[in-house]
């Protein structure tokens, strides 16, 4: 089993609906989650950082974490043609130390 | 701008040559990460930097891979006799110290093009 997983998409939303993104994580040990935006032929971009179980919630981003589950998500409220990127899940294992492990990442589609 | 910044932007190489890739973190941030990605993939964790010591190494980094962060402020990471496979986005990541945190912010990467 891989550590990190994550749908490869594409996910299609219409512009101005939810689009729900999800990954798995392996390892309970895991303390930290964090999800990364990526353009095409751009650097990941940190959009949303989460260490409880429960909902954390900024501008038009939730990220939901169930580690009962080793589960987390995100939310992205009124989705935007300039949301349509790569979403980049991202777990601190401990016996990582500081290195974040990624998952492959789901490609967004927003259709105007 | 105080983002991470990398440099050169874009390398091509011939396979066989040596290459140098230089990082300068956010100023106020003492830890210092490289990465490396491939299309379709995530980034894959290669070294790991507190202040100047080089704390955790990824069993990717192999022994043509050197990395060094001298005065604990920019970091250079060189591949020796580069192969194909080498090709890559390198990026760099940079965050404070906080036990509790392990926020991490790219640069722009520099890829690498081995021909």
């Amino acid at each position: 089993q891989k550590e990190v997983e994550q749908n490869s998409g594409p996910l299609s939303v219409p512009e101005g609906a939810i689009a729900s993104l999800n990954c798995t994580y392996s390892d309970r040990g895991s303390q930290s989650f964090f999800w990364y935006r990526q353009y095409s032929g751009k650097s990941p971009e940190l959009i949303m950082s989460i260490y409880s179980n429960g909902d954390k919630e900024d501008g038009r981003f939730t990220a939901q974490l169930n580690k009962a589950s080793q589960y987390v998500s995100l939310l992205i409220r009124d989705s935007q043609p300039s949301d349509s990127a790569t979403y980049l899940c991202a777990v601190n294992i401990p016996q990582a130390g500081t290195a974040l492990i990624f998952g492959k990442g789901t490609t967004l589609s927003v259709s105007s | 701008d105080t983002g991470v910044s990398q440099d050169p932007r874009h390398k091509i190489t011939k396979r066989g040559q040596n290459v140098t890739f230089r990082c300068d973190p956010i100023s106020e941030h003492n830890r210092l990460y490289w990465y490396r990605q491939t299309l379709g993939q995530g980034p894959e964790f290669l070294t790991y930097f507190q202040n100047e010591a080089q704390l955790e190494k990824s069993r990717l980094l192999s022994d043509r891979f050197s990395a060094e962060r001298p005065k604990g402020s920019f970091s250079t990471l060189e591949i020796q006799r580069t192969e194909q496979g080498d090709s890559a986005m390198y990026l760099c990541a940079s965050s404070p110290e906080d036990r509790l945190s392990y926020e991490q912010y790219f640069g722009p990467g520099t890829r690498l093009t081995v021909t």
